[in-house]
């Protein structure tokens, strides 16, 4: 069975602060894929990135950095320097090898606010 | 290049009534993807279709069906309407090139609400 757990279900931070995002994941599955998605309050979820379980690499875009960990079973997710229009809803997600992108199983999301 | 559409954005329907949602995936994209979102379930996998055909299926009852037409466009239906039914609705498309190595892209949702 597969497992995503996004434990912290608020986060509210004043602007420029950094702040990362906790994502766990369970799998029994040897190659996987991570994902990170936002989602504003339009609804849409809006697509961050994508993770290789064979690629532990970190990744850093601009003010967004993630941080994947396979000994922690660990895809974290931090804002560098924060600001009001990184206020959304944000899910980890994981998929299985032969499942792909097309059957993704969702973390619970967790809510950032970013107070001017 | 169009993202992915859904109509209605918004839906209200009474107790016991169907209703039929539409996903349009961006062009090129052969799969189609179906996702719940509730604020007690959070996001759930409904089903996938490629090439017309079912290909995975999350855990909902049998109300909750789906098809896919050959130009990639993709309805579900919900039937006999309950009010925990009422949510938002996500469509995902993607490619199937590289199954896992590619990204699902979603529509804004069709906001269902059952009264």
């Amino acid at each position: 069975a597969q497992k995503v757990t996004q434990a912290q279900t608020e986060i509210s931070v004043v602007e420029k602060e950094d702040v990362t995002l906790d994502c766990v994941y369970e799998t029994r599955d040897t190659t996987y894929y991570l994902f990170w998605y936002k989602q504003p309050p339009s609804g849409e979820l809006v697509f961050l990135i994508r993770r290789n379980s064979f690629d532990e690499q970190n990744e850093i875009s601009g003010r967004y950095s993630w941080n994947f960990q396979k000994s922690t079973s660990s895809f974290n997710f931090t804002i560098t320097a924060s600001q009001v229009v990184d206020s959304a809803v944000y899910f980890c997600a994981l998929s299985a090898r032969f499942q792909g992108a097309q059957k993704l199983v969702f973390g619970q999301g967790t809510r950032l606010t970013i107070n001017p | 290049k169009a993202g992915v559409t859904q109509t209605p954005r918004y839906l209200i329907k009474t107790r016991g009534q169907q209703v039929t949602l539409s996903c349009s995936p961006i062009s090129g994209h052969r799969s189609v993807s179906w996702y719940q979102q509730t604020p007690g379930q959070g996001l759930q996998f409904l089903f996938e279709y490629f090439s017309e055909t079912q290909r995975n299926k999350g855990n909902f009852p049998g109300r909750f069906s789906g098809r896919q037409f050959s130009n990639s466009r993709s309805e579900m239906n919900v039937s006999t309407l309950e009010l925990g039914d009422s949510a938002l609705y996500l469509c995902a498309s993607s490619s199937e090139m590289y199954r896992g190595r590619t990204e699902a892209f979603f529509g804004q949702g069709t906001r269902l609400t059952v009264v």
